[in-house]
């Protein structure tokens, strides 16, 4: 199955401020997609991303706070842009591809932030 | 608004013990989904349930689907510490996922 790798694994930054949060795949895929996990609660979909058109928004999430970059197969980009701290949270992508247990998403390790 | 409800939401059983764990969808999804998250970890993908009737098993863990009553579970077979985690399920409704609200488990020694 594909190896699914993010960038950073954690950080803590100051609230204002933005962070970018790359995610890379070591095949090609159609569609990667961003979740959000606050602590102690399930994932939220923030936003499907496939290459070469613009990303697709769940309500409660809007591109000038979550802008997303997808410039090719195999890589994508999450921003969280002027950041307070109930953005803290895991920040996760997935892709859907056929691995182990069939075809189903596989997510990243995640990338933990703290806004303080 | 599709919701996704799991119950409980928190188990605490002995070794050795049985148990079921029920994920509730509230439209039309053909295609269920099992995962398992250890604290601090990303996610574990469990199960792929694609069809009414699909029944998955893997060591203790045994999962189910039944489209028409909207309701897949997972069972626990003689439960070990090492199953402690918090289990996920998710509907796929147009290749979004929707999470249910999650069981955390714990498996007392």
């Amino acid at each position: 199955s594909a190896v699914i790798s993010q960038k950073p694994s954690r950080d803590i930054c100051q609230r204002g401020t933005s962070l970018t949060i790359q995610c890379q795949v070591d095949s090609q895929v159609t569609m990667m997609f961003w979740y959000r996990q606050q602590p102690g609660q399930s994932l939220t979909l923030i936003a499907t991303a496939n290459q070469g058109s613009e990303a697709t928004y769940e309500s409660g999430f809007v591109i000038d706070k979550f802008p997303i970059s997808r410039p090719n197969l195999t890589f994508s980009t999450l921003t969280v842009s002027n950041m307070s701290p109930e953005d803290s949270s895991i920040y996760l992508c997935s892709v859907e591809l056929h691995g182990r247990v069939g075809e189903t998403q596989y997510f990243g390790p995640g990338t933990r932030l703290l806004v303080l | 608004e599709l919701k996704v409800e799991q119950n409980p939401l928190f188990l605490s059983m002995q070794e050795g013990k049985n148990y079921t764990i029920y994920c509730n969808y509230s439209t039309t999804s053909d295609r269920l989904y099992w995962y398992r998250q250890d604290p601090g970890k990303s996610l574990e993908s469990l199960f792929v349930l694609l069809s009414n009737g699909a029944v998955k098993q893997e060591g203790r863990l045994m999962a189910s689907l039944d489209t028409k009553a909207r309701l897949s579970t997972l069972h626990i077979t003689a439960a070990v510490h090492d199953l402690s985690a918090t289990y996920f399920c998710a509907v796929d409704t147009s290749y979004k996922y929707i999470f249910g609200t999650g069981t955390r488990l714990k498996v007392l020694a």
